[in-house]
């Protein structure tokens, strides 16, 4: 079935670094990834998001390339800041047949960014 | 609006009772989802309603009832639940597949405490 692997699971970077999160994902016909931030006791939100037909796209101090032909996408974040603590947790969208959207997560990635 | 709201925000059940969650989104998705998501885990697909038909049920336990009585609501009926079923519950919504921007919005969560 379809799969998403996410690493590392756990990230420590000291305040003004840069962080990285790499998914990997099994199913060719994914064609949406976006990646949500949850913070303890709160709802995952979504902080940027990427289709299948762009390899690149920035949002301030965020951003995510996708490689289609590998099946990587990845989140870039710098100048980290303490307030981007969190879980951070990438997706896939699986297509199945009718077209209905089941969004497939990775296992998270728990960023911590020290003063 | 761009909220999904979720009613109650905390739930303790004993394992003979009926409750029932509730959300509620008025941005015209005609997609809900529930989504089941223990500590430190990832949200666990459990079932998909598009255009207030049940289009996706993950293998979940009867006891775990949906119903979606319009297009911006989505209830999710407990019964005889098991305390492994402790959990935070997730409410989201999102276009169907097919129309732009199929993001997903969720729901602050229901945690379900079963005692």
């Amino acid at each position: 079935g379809e799969n998403v692997e996410q690493h590392p699971s756990t990230l420590s970077v000291q305040e003004g670094d840069s962080a990285v999160i790499k998914c990997t994902y099994s199913d060719s016909a994914s064609n949406y990834f976006p990646w949500y931030k949850q913070e303890l006791g709160k709802r995952p939100q979504l902080i940027i998001d990427i289709r299948s037909n762009v390899g690149e796209k920035k949002d301030q101090r965020i951003a995510v390339t996708l490689n289609k032909t590998a099946k990587h996408f990845s989140l870039h974040i710098t100048e980290t800041q303490p307030e981007d603590s969190a879980v951070y947790f990438c997706a896939a969208r699986g297509i199945l047949s009718g077209g209905y959207n089941k969004l497939i997560f990775g296992a998270g990635t728990r960023l911590a960014v020290h003063p | 609006d761009t909220e999904v709201t979720q009613t109650p925000k905390h739930l303790v059940m004993g394992m003979t009772n009926k409750k029932s969650l509730k959300c509620e989104q008025h941005m015209g998705h005609r997609a809900m989802y529930w989504y089941k998501q223990k500590a430190k885990k990832p949200p666990e697909l459990m079932f998909v309603y598009s255009y207030e038909k049940l289009s996706i049920n993950e293998s979940v336990p009867s006891r775990f009832s949906p119903e979606c009585p319009n297009s911006s609501l989505l209830n999710l009926h407990l019964h005889a639940l098991q305390p492994e079923d402790s959990a935070l519950y997730l409410c989201a919504s999102s276009r169907p597949q097919g129309v732009a921007g199929t993001e997903a919005f969720f729901g602050q969560g229901t945690r379900l405490t079963v005692v």
